[in-house]
């Protein structure tokens, strides 16, 4: 199945600043998902995307459903220990494929 | 909240056994999934099911089977464990209607070993 190139792999941020990830398709996409998943756990739902341009938000963190439907973005703003975790992409055209993540470590 | 629970968290199971996952979701979905999960591989689907009774080929089925008796219940079968199925397994859920399809909730995981 087709993967998602999701960018940068890792991320090593000082608490405070503000974390900017995003996930590239060779294919258009009509739904972007963004999980968060912490060490031993399921993906967690963060926020999902249903229409090209479409920005979303939930508490600090925002996504961005690309105006090509070939990619999305997450922001997060004033990180926080709690953020560490492995952040990961998902889109859907019949199907579902998923990112390989981008790990998250905020440094106190 | 939507609650999708997996039989268990970890599991050490010898070459040659039959191993059974099992997924319980509290929430009416219609639509289950099973996924493994491997490092630098990312989210891989290996069944899933729009109905009880109904199933569907991911892209890695080969080794694998499942079962879905009840609304509920979705469970993985690995019919003979090989060691190259060693891999975090994730099961999930979603509804079957309007946006709400594409929202999929997963479970806790369960960590396989097979040796």
């Amino acid at each position: 199945g087709q993967q998602l190139n999701q960018s940068p792999q890792s991320m090593f941020i000082q608490e405070g600043e503000d974390v900017s990830m995003n996930c590239t398709s060779s294919s258009i996409f009509n739904t972007w998902l963004w999980y968060k998943q912490d060490p031993g756990e399921g993906p967690v739902l963060l926020i999902a995307l249903y229409k090209a341009g479409e920005l979303t938000s939930n508490g600090r963190l925002t996504a961005q459903f690309g105006i090509t439907r070939k990619d999305s973005f997450l922001n997060i703003s004033a990180s926080i220990p709690s953020d560490v975790g492995i952040y990961f992409c998902a889109g859907n055209w019949n199907q579902f494929y998923f990112g390989t993540g981008t790990s998250l470590t905020v440094i106190p | 909240d939507v609650k999708v629970t997996q039989s268990s968290r970890y599991l050490v199971k010898r070459t040659g056994e039959k191993v059974f996952l099992e997924c319980v979701q509290d929430m009416d979905h219609e639509n289950m999934f099973w996924y493994r999960q491997d490092p630098g591989l990312g989210l891989r689907l290996i069944y899933f099911s729009y109905d009880v009774k109904m199933k569907e080929k991911g892209d890695i089925p080969e080794g694998y089977s499942v079962s879905r008796e009840k609304k509920e219940r979705f469970s993985l079968i690995l019919e003979s464990a090989s060691t190259n199925q060693t891999s975090m397994y994730l099961c999930a859920s979603s509804f079957s209607g309007g946006t709400s399809v594409y929202e999929q909730y997963f479970g806790p995981g369960t960590r396989l070993t097979v040796t």
